[in-house]
């Protein structure tokens, strides 16, 4: 069974610039998670999707960070416009349901960004 | 929200000994207890987790034990190999929604 891919693995931009991520989970994986992880930190979950509609985004900075799965299926994330402070690797994870009786939520390697 | 601590932040120990690492949560309507485990350049990997009608689970050289009327957990490793060398992290949350991660343990398994 293929893993959760996530791409780029790595992006350097300058402040103000936008970046994108992608994730493709688990295949037939209902429930999808956008974490950030700031180095020597615990991720952080920002966006939580079931199919195709938000189930948490709590703590999304919305004025800047925005998500998407469109088709209940892969899913982007994007900031607009970075700042220095978004530096982290963001990790994207699956899970078969999420919702109910606790799931294993499977990890992809991650998008290393560094702002400049 | 919940908040998640974790104690230490290092760990070193001897291949062969034991190591022990503990989580404090503050909400107590979390019942879903996951352990990870992260190695450089990867994303988190579940090694363990526990729900909160069940004081103690084992894996083979892993165990967690959870009290909930203290609001902690904790994650112990026997017969440590140095292929144990990662970070590890606790996390909680209510079924697996709203999960809130510690800070991490860097581990390190000295041969």
């Amino acid at each position: 069974e293929a893993g959760v891919a996530q791409s780029p693995r790595y992006k350097i931009i300058e402040k103000r610039q936008s970046v994108a991520f992608w994730c493709n989970p688990i295949s037939g994986h209902a429930t999808l998670y956008w974490y950030q992880q700031i180095l020597g930190q615990g991720p952080k979950l920002l966006i939580q999707f079931q199919n195709n509609g938000v189930v948490d985004d709590s703590q999304l900075p919305k004025d800047r960070f925005s998500a998407e799965r469109l088709k209940g299926v892969d899913s982007t994330l994007k900031i607009q416009p970075a700042k220095l402070e978004d530096s982290a690797v963001y990790l994207c994870a699956s899970s078969s349901r999420g919702v109910g009786p606790s799931e294993t939520q499977y990890f992809g390697p991650g998008t290393r960004l560094l702002v400049l | 929200g919940e908040n998640v601590e974790q104690h230490p932040s290092t760990l070193s120990v001897q291949e062969g000994d034991s190591a022990v690492i503990k989580c404090t949560y503050s909400d107590s309507a979390s019942n879903y207890f996951p352990w990870y485990k992260q190695e450089l350049g990867k994303g988190p990997q579940l090694i363990i987790d526990i729900r909160s009608n069940v004081g103690e689970k084992k894996d083979q050289r892993i165990a967690v034990t959870l009290n909930k009327t203290a609001k902690h957990f904790s994650l112990h490793i026997t017969e440590t190999q140095p292929e144990d060398s990662a970070v590890y992290f606790c996390a909680a949350g209510y079924f697996n929604n709203d999960m809130r991660f510690g800070a991490g343990t860097r581990l390190t398994v000295k041969p």
